[in-house]
C-alpha cells in the first residue's frame, strides 16, 4: 500500500517568508508526527496528533510554528516568519495509534527546507 | 524525559565482520526500544521494536538487538555486515507512561568497506 507522502520534497524560501509543509499519513493511521532532522542534530520531536484528542505541541521551538490536521488525515505544518536556522529536513510520520500497543512508525520522506 | 545516546558518530566495518552498532537510554519508566535506519535522500524505515519478553529482538534484513536493562543498552547487531548496510542508523526510546513521543539518537554513520 501507499507510505506516508510529504510535499514538496525540497522547499528554498526567502528568510521572513511563510511555508506550508504537507503531509499524507497512511490510511487508517489515527497517530501523525512531526520532526525536524537538522544536520549534525539528530531528529527533534515537533509535534503529536493522536484522533481527535488535542495534539501534543511540547517539541515546537517557538510560535512561529503550528500544525494543523483536517478531517484526521492530512497535516499541514506552518512556519511563519522563516529564519536561517529553519533550515531543516521536516520528516512526517505516522502510526496506527492503538491505545493497547506499542506500533512503530512510518516516515515519510520528508521536505527539505532551505531559507536563504 | 526519554533521551538517548549513541556514542559513536561513525562505525567503519569490513564486509563480512560483525556489525554492532551502540545505544543506550534514559526513562522513566519500562522503556520500548526502536532502531531506524536512513538511506541516502529516503526517509527512516523501521528495523525493530523491543517492547517486552525476550531480550534478543530479531528485526528487518538480518539485524538483530539485545536489550539489557541492566546496562540501560540496546545495541543493534548483525552477524556478517554487507557493503549495502551502509547508511545512518537511529536508536528511539519512548517511555511507558503513555507518551507516544519517540527520542532518538543523533545518529551512527555506518561504513561497511567492501
Amino acid at each position: 500500500g501507499a507510505g506516508v507522502s510529504q510535499s514538496p520534497s525540497n522547499k528554498v524560501t526567502e528568510k521572513g517568508k511563510d511555508v506550508e509543509l504537507r503531509c499524507d499519513p497512511i490510511s487508517g493511521h489515527t497517530a501523525l508526527y512531526w520532526y525536524r532532522q537538522s544536520l549534525g542534530q539528530g531528529l527533534e520531536f515537533l509535534i503529536y496528533f493522536q484522533g481527535n484528542s488535542a495534539p501534543d505541541k511540547s517539541g515546537l521551538p517557538s510560535d512561529r510554528f503550528s500544525a494543523e490536521r483536517t478531517g484526521g488525515s492530512v497535516s499541514t505544518l506552518t512556519i511563519q516568519r522563516t529564519q536561517q536556522e529553519d533550515s531543516a529536513v521536516y520528516l512526517c510520520a505516522s502510526s496506527l495509534g492503538l491505545l493497547e500497543t506499542v506500533d512503530e512508525q512510518y516516515f515519510g520522506p520528508g521536505t527539505r527546507l532551505t531559507v536563504t | 524525559a526519554q533521551s538517548v545516546a549513541q556514542p559513536e558518530d561513525q562505525v567503519n566495518v569490513a564486509e563480512g565482520n560483525p556489525l554492532t552498532v551502540k545505544c543506550t537510554y534514559s526513562v522513566s519508566g519500562n522503556p520500548y526500544l526502536f532502531w531506524y535506519v536512513q538511506y541516502p535522500n529516503r526517509g527512516l524505515q523501521f528495523l525493530l521494536k523491543y517492547i517486552t519478553g525476550d531480550n534478543l529482538v530479531k528485526g528487518s534484513y538480518g539485524f538483530e538487538a539485545e536489550f539489557n536493562k541492566s546496562q540501560t543498552s540496546f545495541h543493534l547487531k548483525k552477524p556478517s555486515a554487507l557493503v549495502s548496510d551502509s547508511a545512518l542508523y537511529f536508536c528511539a526510546v519512548r517511555d511507558g507512561n503513555g507518551n507516544n513521543r519517540l527520542a532518538f539518537g543523533k545518529g551512527n554513520q555506518v561504513v561497511v568497506i567492501p
